[in-house]
Protein backbone atom coordinates (compact mmCIF):
# COMPACT_ATOMS: atom_id res chain seq x y z
CA UNK A 1 0.00 0.00 0.00
CA UNK A 2 1.01 3.45 0.25
CA UNK A 3 1.21 5.57 3.21
CA UNK A 4 2.77 9.20 3.91
CA UNK A 5 3.03 9.87 7.74
CA UNK A 6 3.05 13.56 9.41
CA UNK A 7 2.32 14.79 12.96
CA UNK A 8 -1.05 16.72 13.27
CA UNK A 9 -0.38 19.64 14.40
CA UNK A 10 2.88 21.64 15.93
CA UNK A 11 3.55 24.13 18.13
CA UNK A 12 6.93 26.58 18.11
CA UNK A 13 8.08 30.13 19.03
CA UNK A 14 8.77 32.54 17.10
CA UNK A 15 12.75 32.88 16.30
CA UNK A 16 13.16 29.13 16.82
CA UNK A 17 13.94 26.18 14.71
CA UNK A 18 11.07 23.37 13.79
CA UNK A 19 11.30 20.20 12.12
CA UNK A 20 8.38 18.64 10.41
CA UNK A 21 8.72 14.52 9.65
CA UNK A 22 7.38 12.98 7.22
CA UNK A 23 7.91 9.10 6.81
CA UNK A 24 6.53 7.58 3.21
CA UNK A 25 5.90 4.04 2.43
CA UNK A 26 4.81 4.09 -1.76
CA UNK A 27 5.78 1.49 -4.67
CA UNK A 28 7.04 4.44 -6.49
CA UNK A 29 9.44 6.95 -6.27
CA UNK A 30 10.51 9.58 -8.06
CA UNK A 31 10.76 12.63 -5.86
CA UNK A 32 9.41 14.09 -2.54
CA UNK A 33 7.64 17.65 -2.38
CA UNK A 34 7.35 20.14 0.53
CA UNK A 35 4.53 22.56 -0.12
CA UNK A 36 3.09 25.26 2.70
CA UNK A 37 -0.66 25.95 2.89
CA UNK A 38 -2.33 28.74 4.61
CA UNK A 39 -6.09 28.46 5.40
CA UNK A 40 -7.97 29.07 2.37
CA UNK A 41 -5.51 29.30 -0.07
CA UNK A 42 -3.55 27.71 -2.65
CA UNK A 43 -0.99 25.43 -1.58
CA UNK A 44 2.79 26.48 -2.55
CA UNK A 45 5.63 24.68 -3.36
CA UNK A 46 8.77 25.23 -0.99
CA UNK A 47 11.11 22.32 -1.95
CA UNK A 48 11.60 19.07 -4.04
CA UNK A 49 14.35 16.24 -3.02
CA UNK A 50 14.98 13.25 -5.17
CA UNK A 51 18.47 12.10 -4.07
CA UNK A 52 19.21 11.74 -1.04
CA UNK A 53 20.65 14.74 1.22
CA UNK A 54 19.92 18.41 2.07
CA UNK A 55 18.37 21.28 -0.17
CA UNK A 56 18.75 24.50 1.73
CA UNK A 57 16.74 27.34 0.69
CA UNK A 58 16.79 30.44 2.74
CA UNK A 59 15.56 29.78 6.37
CA UNK A 60 13.73 26.70 4.75
CA UNK A 61 15.84 23.71 4.27
CA UNK A 62 14.41 19.69 3.18
CA UNK A 63 16.05 16.65 4.03
CA UNK A 64 15.42 12.80 2.51
CA UNK A 65 16.98 9.83 3.25
CA UNK A 66 15.58 7.38 0.41
CA UNK A 67 16.72 4.05 2.09
CA UNK A 68 14.78 5.24 5.36
CA UNK A 69 11.45 6.43 3.36
CA UNK A 70 12.23 9.45 5.40
CA UNK A 71 12.00 13.05 5.28
CA UNK A 72 11.87 16.58 7.22
CA UNK A 73 11.33 20.01 6.52
CA UNK A 74 13.63 22.95 8.78
CA UNK A 75 12.42 26.34 9.24
CA UNK A 76 14.72 28.06 10.66
CA UNK A 77 14.45 31.91 12.76
CA UNK A 78 10.38 30.91 12.70
CA UNK A 79 8.40 34.04 11.84
CA UNK A 80 4.67 34.50 12.46
CA UNK A 81 3.70 34.52 9.15
CA UNK A 82 5.40 30.75 9.23
CA UNK A 83 1.85 29.42 10.92
CA UNK A 84 0.31 27.57 8.41
CA UNK A 85 0.03 24.02 7.35
CA UNK A 86 3.02 22.31 5.65
CA UNK A 87 2.28 19.15 3.20
CA UNK A 88 4.51 16.41 2.11
CA UNK A 89 3.87 14.95 -1.09
CA UNK A 90 5.30 11.97 -2.99
CA UNK A 91 5.38 11.60 -6.41
CA UNK A 92 5.49 8.11 -8.88
CA UNK A 93 5.43 9.55 -12.15
CA UNK A 94 3.23 12.43 -12.21
CA UNK A 95 0.39 12.39 -9.36
CA UNK A 96 1.32 13.10 -6.04
CA UNK A 97 0.12 11.28 -2.76
CA UNK A 98 -0.23 13.50 0.19
CA UNK A 99 0.50 13.36 3.50
CA UNK A 100 -2.40 14.79 6.05
CA UNK A 101 -0.30 17.90 6.42
CA UNK A 102 1.45 19.51 9.30
CA UNK A 103 -0.64 22.46 11.14
CA UNK A 104 2.32 24.46 12.64
CA UNK A 105 1.64 27.35 14.74
CA UNK A 106 4.12 29.73 15.97
CA UNK A 107 3.47 31.69 18.92
CA UNK A 108 4.93 35.01 19.74
CA UNK B 1 1.73 35.34 -15.12
CA UNK B 2 -1.56 34.81 -13.45
CA UNK B 3 -1.44 31.21 -11.75
CA UNK B 4 -4.06 28.71 -11.39
CA UNK B 5 -7.28 29.46 -10.81
CA UNK B 6 -11.03 28.26 -9.83
CA UNK B 7 -14.49 29.11 -9.78
CA UNK B 8 -16.55 29.32 -8.09
CA UNK B 9 -14.82 29.61 -4.88
CA UNK B 10 -17.51 27.84 -2.88
CA UNK B 11 -20.51 25.85 -3.45
CA UNK B 12 -23.33 25.14 -1.42
CA UNK B 13 -25.80 22.67 -2.94
CA UNK B 14 -28.70 20.50 -1.51
CA UNK B 15 -28.05 16.65 -2.06
CA UNK B 16 -29.27 14.97 -5.26
CA UNK B 17 -28.62 18.59 -7.20
CA UNK B 18 -26.02 19.04 -9.82
CA UNK B 19 -22.32 21.55 -9.52
CA UNK B 20 -20.03 22.50 -12.09
CA UNK B 21 -16.55 23.31 -11.13
CA UNK B 22 -14.05 25.32 -13.10
CA UNK B 23 -10.37 25.25 -13.33
CA UNK B 24 -7.78 27.41 -15.54
CA UNK B 25 -4.53 26.10 -15.69
CA UNK B 26 -1.36 28.47 -16.08
CA UNK B 27 -0.91 28.98 -19.96
CA UNK B 28 0.71 26.45 -21.76
CA UNK B 29 0.78 23.99 -19.26
CA UNK B 30 -0.35 20.48 -20.65
CA UNK B 31 -0.87 18.89 -17.84
CA UNK B 32 -4.14 19.41 -15.53
CA UNK B 33 -4.66 17.48 -12.53
CA UNK B 34 -7.67 17.55 -10.29
CA UNK B 35 -7.64 16.82 -6.41
CA UNK B 36 -9.85 16.67 -3.22
CA UNK B 37 -9.53 17.03 0.24
CA UNK B 38 -12.42 15.56 2.53
CA UNK B 39 -12.54 17.09 5.87
CA UNK B 40 -10.09 15.34 8.29
CA UNK B 41 -8.39 13.52 5.74
CA UNK B 42 -5.60 14.45 3.14
CA UNK B 43 -5.26 15.76 -0.49
CA UNK B 44 -6.56 12.65 -2.66
CA UNK B 45 -5.34 12.21 -6.49
CA UNK B 46 -8.93 12.08 -8.79
CA UNK B 47 -7.76 12.61 -12.59
CA UNK B 48 -5.08 13.80 -14.29
CA UNK B 49 -5.08 15.61 -18.49
CA UNK B 50 -2.59 15.58 -20.58
CA UNK B 51 -3.65 18.48 -22.95
CA UNK B 52 -7.63 16.77 -23.13
CA UNK B 53 -6.83 13.16 -22.81
CA UNK B 54 -7.16 11.67 -19.66
CA UNK B 55 -4.13 10.13 -18.75
CA UNK B 56 -4.88 8.50 -15.67
CA UNK B 57 -8.41 8.65 -14.03
CA UNK B 58 -7.81 6.02 -11.43
CA UNK B 59 -8.97 8.40 -8.45
CA UNK B 60 -12.14 9.46 -9.72
CA UNK B 61 -14.39 8.33 -6.73
CA UNK B 62 -17.58 6.65 -9.02
CA UNK B 63 -19.44 7.47 -12.06
CA UNK B 64 -21.04 10.62 -10.13
CA UNK B 65 -17.98 12.37 -10.87
CA UNK B 66 -17.45 13.65 -14.96
CA UNK B 67 -14.41 15.68 -15.98
CA UNK B 68 -13.60 17.26 -19.22
CA UNK B 69 -10.92 19.58 -20.81
CA UNK B 70 -12.29 20.17 -24.25
CA UNK B 71 -9.40 22.08 -26.37
CA UNK B 72 -6.75 21.20 -23.61
CA UNK B 73 -6.93 24.77 -21.71
CA UNK B 74 -9.57 24.95 -19.15
CA UNK B 75 -11.05 22.07 -16.96
CA UNK B 76 -14.69 21.37 -15.68
CA UNK B 77 -15.24 18.64 -12.73
CA UNK B 78 -19.32 17.89 -12.83
CA UNK B 79 -20.66 16.13 -10.38
CA UNK B 80 -24.51 14.73 -10.77
CA UNK B 81 -26.13 13.54 -8.53
CA UNK B 82 -24.09 15.15 -5.28
CA UNK B 83 -23.97 13.30 -2.43
CA UNK B 84 -23.49 14.71 1.23
CA UNK B 85 -20.20 12.39 1.03
CA UNK B 86 -18.85 14.70 -2.05
CA UNK B 87 -18.01 17.41 0.33
CA UNK B 88 -15.04 18.83 0.60
CA UNK B 89 -12.11 21.16 -0.79
CA UNK B 90 -11.46 20.43 -4.66
CA UNK B 91 -8.31 21.57 -5.87
CA UNK B 92 -6.89 21.52 -9.31
CA UNK B 93 -3.02 21.80 -10.48
CA UNK B 94 -1.08 22.64 -13.08
CA UNK B 95 2.68 21.77 -14.67
CA UNK B 96 4.51 22.10 -17.65
CA UNK B 97 4.89 19.23 -20.41
CA UNK B 98 7.87 17.29 -18.70
CA UNK B 99 10.99 16.74 -20.95
CA UNK B 100 12.52 13.24 -21.80
CA UNK B 101 14.20 11.64 -18.77
CA UNK B 102 13.14 14.84 -16.19
CA UNK B 103 12.11 14.00 -12.97
CA UNK B 104 11.10 16.90 -11.51
CA UNK B 105 7.08 17.99 -11.79
CA UNK B 106 6.06 20.54 -9.62
CA UNK B 107 2.71 21.33 -9.36
CA UNK B 108 1.29 25.06 -8.95
CA UNK B 109 -1.92 24.34 -7.67
CA UNK B 110 -4.97 26.38 -7.26
CA UNK B 111 -7.21 27.92 -3.95
CA UNK B 112 -9.76 25.29 -4.56
CA UNK B 113 -13.38 24.81 -4.60
CA UNK B 114 -15.28 24.62 -1.26
CA UNK B 115 -18.27 22.13 -1.74
CA UNK B 116 -20.67 20.94 0.41
CA UNK B 117 -23.44 19.43 -0.03
CA UNK B 118 -26.46 19.37 2.58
Amino acid sequence: GQNIDQPTEMTATEGAIVQINCTYQTSGFNGLFWYQQHAGEAPTFLSYNVLDGLEEKGRFSSFLSRSKGYSYLLLKELQMKDSASYLCAVTGTYKYIFGTGTRLKVLA
Amino acid sequence: EAGVTQFPSHSVIEKGQTVTLRCDPISGHDNLYWYRRVMGKEIKFLLHFVKESKQDESGMPNNRFLAERTGGTYSTLKVQPAELEDSGVYFCASSPRIRGGASYNEQFFGPGTRLTVL
